[in-house]
């Protein structure tokens, strides 16, 4: 089945305390992206993805890191978490960028930083 | 920069009423248009989009989406909505300059009651 994958679903941690979250798609898609949902503001971009070993920033980057070492995964680091990057983060991927093709997305991961 | 407005947070909704959410988008170049839906504790799925051609697009569960160019608009709309409907929804915009960055509305609660 196609899909796009997240782990962990739920995750609670302390502020400071290193993180990552997984992302792996199995469509050999080019394109990847991280979204961050808040209430009100919709899904904002953090970081985005054209293809291996290419990687960018989008809307808001800031206290996140990615890296694109294979095709399928695009993993979210979080350095040192604060309380503010509580949120509902979703990864997702397309075919190419641009092109207007569609983006999957995974299940979403909810974190929360106390 | 482009930007995108859904006009309605919540929406409530009568089953078997009609409904219609309403999206506008600004952008200085060629955009491609997207509606996404977000069940309870889901991820996001496509509805339907809009790349070019016919101004009426059909999706899928009986959404049907229409472009205005000169109003720069892209509302959804289902001419009998279900229980199951219940969900967000999210308007979606992309440049076709922007390789792949989607431009999210804050979204709109859809909530359909007997």
């Amino acid at each position: 089945e196609a899909q796009v994958t997240q782990n962990p679903r739920y995750l609670i941690t302390v502020t400071g305390k290193k993180l990552t979250v997984t992302c792996s798609q199995n469509m050999n898609h080019e394109y990847m992206s991280w979204y961050r949902q808040d209430p009100g503001l919709g899904l904002r971009q953090i970081y985005y993805s054209m293809n291996v070993e290419v990687t960018d920033k989008g809307d808001v980057p800031e206290g996140y890191k990615v890296s694109r070492k294979e095709k399928r995964n695009f993993p979210l680091i979080l350095e040192s978490p604060s309380p503010n990057q509580t949120s509902l983060y979703f990864c997702a991927s397309s075919l190419r960028a641009g092109g207007g093709y569609e983006q999957y997305f995974g299940p979403g991961t909810r974190l929360t930083v106390t | 920069a482009q930007s995108v407005t859904q006009l309605d947070s919540q929406v409530p909704v009568f089953e078997e009423a009609p409904v219609e959410l309403r999206c506008n988008y600004s952008s200085s170049v060629s955009v491609y248009l997207f509606w996404y839906v977000q069940y309870p504790n889901q991820g996001l799925q496509l509805l339907l989009k809009y790349l070019s051609g016919s101004t009426l697009v059909k999706g899928i569960n009986g959404f049907e989406a229409e472009f205005n160019k000169s109003q720069t608009s892209f509302h959804l709309r289902k001419p009998s909505v279900h229980i199951s409907d219940t969900a967000e929804y999210f308007c979606a915009v992309m440049t076709t300059d922007s390789w792949g960055k989607l431009q999210f509305g804050a979204g709109t609660q859809v909530v359909v009651t007997p």
